[in-house]
């Protein structure tokens, strides 16, 4: 299993610009999510989603946009970049079920710079 | 909405030497997890330890044990013997055990282990 991979490692945008963050697992996981991380703070969760077809907002949503047509894919677009939106990315995801549920497992992380 | 709290920005400690972690947090719910993720400087998200809220033993794994503090909403992270593989941020989070189970994280402890 290649677990929970992201794709681009890094990226600069210009002010303006949009983008898709690809995240996929490869785990059959129910519930993937997607965190920012800005230095001196942890991980704060924009969007996550609990099913194919479901998505909701988490605690910093504004900007991005999700969509989860697939179990194993859960893309997130940043519609217009912005200085603000400089940060590490993380997706994440997990099984709602069975004797690990608990687990969150993280993807390596999108280091974006927003200029 | 729930909150942690981690007092500690940084920590610096010697090589076989035991340091523990402070974190705190603020709920209404009854049945949650509580983690500590370690971040090495890749980057990478790493599951140290988990407790569950209902269980009043304290989680240990190897090294790495916690003091969870149900009453006073206290759950410290306590590293044996540390290594120079400990350096990393120590995140503390939380996690409800019903609905969507959003992870919650502190600000995070940068700690760094001298040889």
């Amino acid at each position: 299993n290649a677990g929970v991979t992201q794709t681009p490692k890094f990226q600069v945008l210009k002010t303006g610009q949009s983008m898709t963050l690809q995240c996929a697992q490869d785990m059959n996981h129910e519930y993937m999510s997607w965190y920012r991380q800005d230095p001196g703070m942890g991980l704060r969760l924009i969007h996550y989603s609990v099913g194919a077809g479901i998505t909701d907002q988490g605690e910093v949503p504004n900007g991005y946009n999700v969509s989860r047509s697939t179990t194993e894919d859960f893309p997130l677009r940043l519609l217009s970049a912005a200085p603000s939106q400089t940060s590490v990315y993380f997706c994440a995801s997990r099984t709602p079920s069975g004797g690990k549920s608990y687990e969150q497992y993280f993807g390596p992380g999108t280091r974006l710079t927003v200029t | 909405a729930q909150t942690v709290t981690q007092s500690q920005p940084e920590m610096s400690v010697q090589e076989a030497e035991t340091v523990t972690l402070s974190c705190t947090y603020d709920t209404s719910e009854n049945n949650y997890y509580l983690f500590w993720y370690k971040q090495p400087p890749s980057g990478q998200m790493i599951l140290v330890i988990r407790q569950e809220a209902y269980k009043q033993q304290n989680a240990t794994e190897n090294r790495f044990s916690v003091n969870f503090q149900k009453a006073a909403k206290s759950f410290s992270l306590k590293i044996s013997d540390s290594q120079l593989g400990d350096t990393a941020m120590y995140f503390c989070a939380f996690m409800k055990k019903q609905g969507a189970q959003k992870l919650v994280f502190g600000q995070g402890t940068r700690l760094t282990i001298n040889p």
